[in-house]
C-alpha cells in the first residue's frame, strides 16, 4: 500500500539557519503530495501542496518540489524563524488509496 | 480555505463512559474523515463518513468503538464508547473542501484524556 517516510527528529536549528526535512513516498501512480504543520497544541494546517511531477509547491517561505524520478517531495525553507517551531507531516494523496496517508511527523524546535 | 470546528476542544473522562465530537464545516462537503493523533505519533485515519451511507471503517477500528453519524453535508459525529487509558489522544475530524477532493482541511482538534 501506498506510504510517506519522513526523516527522523526531532530537528533543532539556530534561527536563520538553513531548514530541510526529507520526504520519500511509494504510491500507485501519481499521487498528490502535501506537507501540513502543527503548531504547540493546534490542529493540522495545510502548509503547502503540488499535484504533478515537477510542481512547486510554496507557502510562507517554505518550499517542495514534487520529484518523481526519487519519488520525494523534500520541505525547505531558507531561513527558519522561532515562529516556525511546529510538527510537520509530509502526506500523499493517490486515486489507488483515496485517503490521507502521513509520514510520521518532524518534530522542528527553532532556538533564537 | 474551509472553516472547520470542533466540540468540545478538550474534555477530561472516566474510564468505561463514552465522548461524543462534534465536527462542523462551514460549506457542504461529501466526504469527512475522523482521525486520531496518540501522543507523540502521526495521524491514523479511523474512519471516513459519507452522508447518507454507513461510515467506512480502516483496520483496527470497528463501529461499536467508534460510531459516526453524518446527518447532512456540513456536520458529523465521532462517539468514542467505553473509554479506556488507551483511547486518551487527539481526534482530529478533516473534509476536503473546494475543487480539489484530495485537499483536505482539519479541525482544530479535540484533546481527550481518560482516566
Amino acid at each position: 500500500g501506498d506510504s510517506v517516510t519522513q526523516m527522523e527528529g526531532p530537528v533543532t536549528l539556530s534561527e536563520e539557519a538553513f531548514l530541510t526535512i526529507n520526504c520519500t513516498y511509494t504510491a500507485t501512480g501519481y499521487p498528490s503530495l502535501f506537507w501540513y504543520v502543527q503548531y504547540p497544541g493546534e490542529g493540522l494546517q495545510l502548509l503547502l501542496k503540488a499535484t504533478k511531477a515537477d510542481d512547486k509547491g510554496s507557502n510562507k517561505g517554505f518550499e517542495a518540489t514534487y520529484r518523481k524520478e526519487t519519488t520525494s517531495f523534500h520541505l525547505e525553507k531558507g531561513s527558519v524563524q522561532v515562529s516556525d517551531s511546529a510538527v510537520y507531516f509530509c502526506a500523499s494523496f493517490s486515486g489507488g488509496a483515496q485517503k490521507l496517508v502521513f509520514g510520521q511527523g518532524t518534530r522542528l524546535t527553532i532556538n533564537p | 480555505s474551509a472553516v472547520i470546528s470542533q466540540k468540545p476542544s478538550r474534555d477530561i473522562c472516566q474510564r468505561g463512559t463514552s465522548l461524543t465530537i462534534q465536527c462542523q464545516v462551514d460549506s457542504q462537503v461529501t466526504m469527512m474523515f475522523w482521525y486520531r493523533q496518540q501522543p507523540g505519533q502521526s495521524l491514523t485515519l479511523i474512519a471516513t463518513a459519507n452522508q447518507g451511507s454507513e461510515a467506512t471503517y480502516e483496520s483496527g477500528f470497528v463501529i461499536d468503538k467508534f460510531p459516526i453519524s453524518r446527518p447532512n453535508l456540513t456536520f458529523s459525529t465521532l462517539t468514542v464508547s467505553n473509554m479506556s487509558p488507551e483511547d486518551s489522544s487527539i481526534y482530529l475530524c478533516s473534509a476536503p473542501v473546494g475543487d480539489s477532493q484530495e485537499t483536505q482541511y482539519f479541525g482544530p482538534g479535540t484533546r481527550l484524556l481518560v482516566l
